[in-house]
């Protein structure tokens, strides 16, 4: 049973691109976290995501960040017109329900040049 | 103030030592996680608690909820088990997120 996929591993992208981030739950899992981790700094919590339902996005920033977890495929974050603030690892996990154990993927770590 | 708070952020300990890592936290949780993070690299749970004491090897975990604390230890410790320790904890309800301790960065002396 592969565990949580995420990919690319490293993502370079210049000021104002687009990057697009894909995370792969476990088999079985129906519910998607995504976190980020700024250099030197703690985990954060960005967004909550059912298949094709965003439950809770309290920790996305309001403009240039979007998320989905379409009914078939992996779960997107997207980050449009990234800026040098962005570089991080951002690291997805998934759960088999409401307050199961999440299980977290390698990250993607994102240099914004 | 942090919700979810770790000590000590630091921890340097002689190989085969019995180490211990405090987590406290400020409101009611419906569980709490222990998450290993080795330098530049992923995030592997180690434990998910909402009472009591589970083991795993040589590691232990135990939470008091009364007191809203957690405590990791590590028995016989190895330089291998050198890496970051980051509690979390998790609200539970409609919103499902954690909420992470800044970390703990322990170095096994051999």
């Amino acid at each position: 049973n592969a565990g949580v996929m995420q990919n690319p591993r490293h993502l370079v992208r210049r000021r104002g691109q687009e990057a697009r981030l894909r995370c792969s739950p476990m088999k079985g899992h129906s519910h998607v976290y995504w976190y980020r981790q700024l250099p030197e700094e703690g985990l954060k919590f960005m967004v909550y995501l059912q298949k094709e339902n965003i439950i809770d996005e309290s920790g996305m920033p309001k403009e240039r960040f979007s998320a989905e977890f379409p009914k078939e495929g992996p779960s997107i974050l997207r980050i449009q017109q990234v800026v040098r603030g962005d570089s991080a690892a951002y690291f997805c996990a998934s759960s088999a329900s409401q307050d199961n154990e999440q299980f977290f993927g390698p990250g993607t770590r994102l240099t914004v040049l | 103030k942090n919700e979810v708070e770790q000590s000590p952020q630091n921890l340097t300990a002689q190989e085969g030592e019995f180490i211990t890592i405090n987590c406290s936290y400020s409101v009611g949780i419906s569980a709490l996680h222990w998450l290993q993070q080795h330098p530049g690299g992923g995030i592997v749970s180690l434990f998910m608690l909402s009472s009591g004491k589970k083991k795993h090897g040589r590691l232990i975990a135990t939470i008091n909820i009364q007191e809203k604390h957690s405590s990791l230890h590590i028995t016989a410790s190895h330089p291998r088990d050198s890496a970051v320790y980051i509690c979390a904890a998790l609200y539970g309800g409609a919103t499902n997120k954690l909420i992470f301790g800044t970390g703990t960065l322990l170095a096994v002396q051999p």
